[in-house]
């Protein structure tokens, strides 16, 4: 199965940019790459997704390598209530098995105020 | 409620019972996801109800694990003989079509019940 790999722990200082890298040698032509965080004590939430090409919508930026090898969450200002962990996973198609979600342990971000 | 909601919020057991863990999806959403997290760990995929299709088990730790998904809505989660390792916030999650009507992958997340067995 397609699996990601992602730093245990960044820091990044209140209302600067974060970077929150993902690598993933070995995805597949028809994986997705999505972005999931989850803040103390709830339940993950959807960030962002792409397949190909970067993509922008209100919370974060996902850049995507040209060879989909690797990807990069952008968190262009960095506030207080961003501090959580980062999961980055694949996922094929729509309807496909399940069985290739792989959360990991995911990167836990911490804002400096 | 508009989101994911799972019942209970916490749930302590003595290690041999059997335990349910309920969860009522968003309305309309076909899609419906298990996930467990112990402590200081990521998630960890259980299994995948889609429509009206054959569930995918395949993250099942042990035959002590089922699931059913009834009227295609709510789920429940039954444990067997429960043991102390199966200690772990359980998480449910379900996917559907987005507010412009398209199939969406985003999966939207109950607040999970943390289950302790003595």
């Amino acid at each position: 199965d397609a699996k990601t790999t992602q730093p245990n722990s960044m820091e990044s200082n209140e209302e600067e940019p974060v970077h929150l890298p993902c690598n993933h040698s070995t995805i597949s032509g028809t994986d997705y790459i999505h972005w999931y965080r989850q803040l103390p004590s709830q339940g993950p939430e959807y960030v962002i997704h792409g397949l190909t090409s970067n993509v922008n919508n209100r919370m974060a930026s996902l850049a995507i390598a040209e060879d989909r090898k690797s990807s990069t969450l952008i968190l262009h200002r960095a506030t207080l209530r961003d501090a959580a962990v980062y999961y980055c996973i694949l996922r094929g198609f729509r309807y496909s098995s399940a069985s290739k979600i792989i959360f990991g342990s995911g990167t836990r971000l911490s804002i400096r105020p | 409620g508009a989101g994911v909601s799972q019942s209970p919020s916490n749930k302590v057991t003595e290690k041999g019972k059997d335990v349910e863990l309920r969860c009522d999806p968003i309305s309309g959403h076909t899609a419906l996801y298990w996930y467990r997290q112990s402590l200081g760990q990521g998630l960890e995929f259980l299994i995948y109800f889609q429509g009206n299709s054959a569930p995918d088990k395949s993250g099942l730790p042990s035959d002590r694990f089922s699931a059913e998904r009834t009227g295609g809505s709510v789920s429940t989660l039954t444990i067997q003989r429960t043991q102390q390792e199966d200690s772990a916030v359980y998480l449910c999650a379900s996917s559907g079509r987005d507010r412009g009507g398209r199939m969406s992958d985003e999966q939207f997340f109950g607040p999970g019940t943390r289950l302790t067995v003595l």
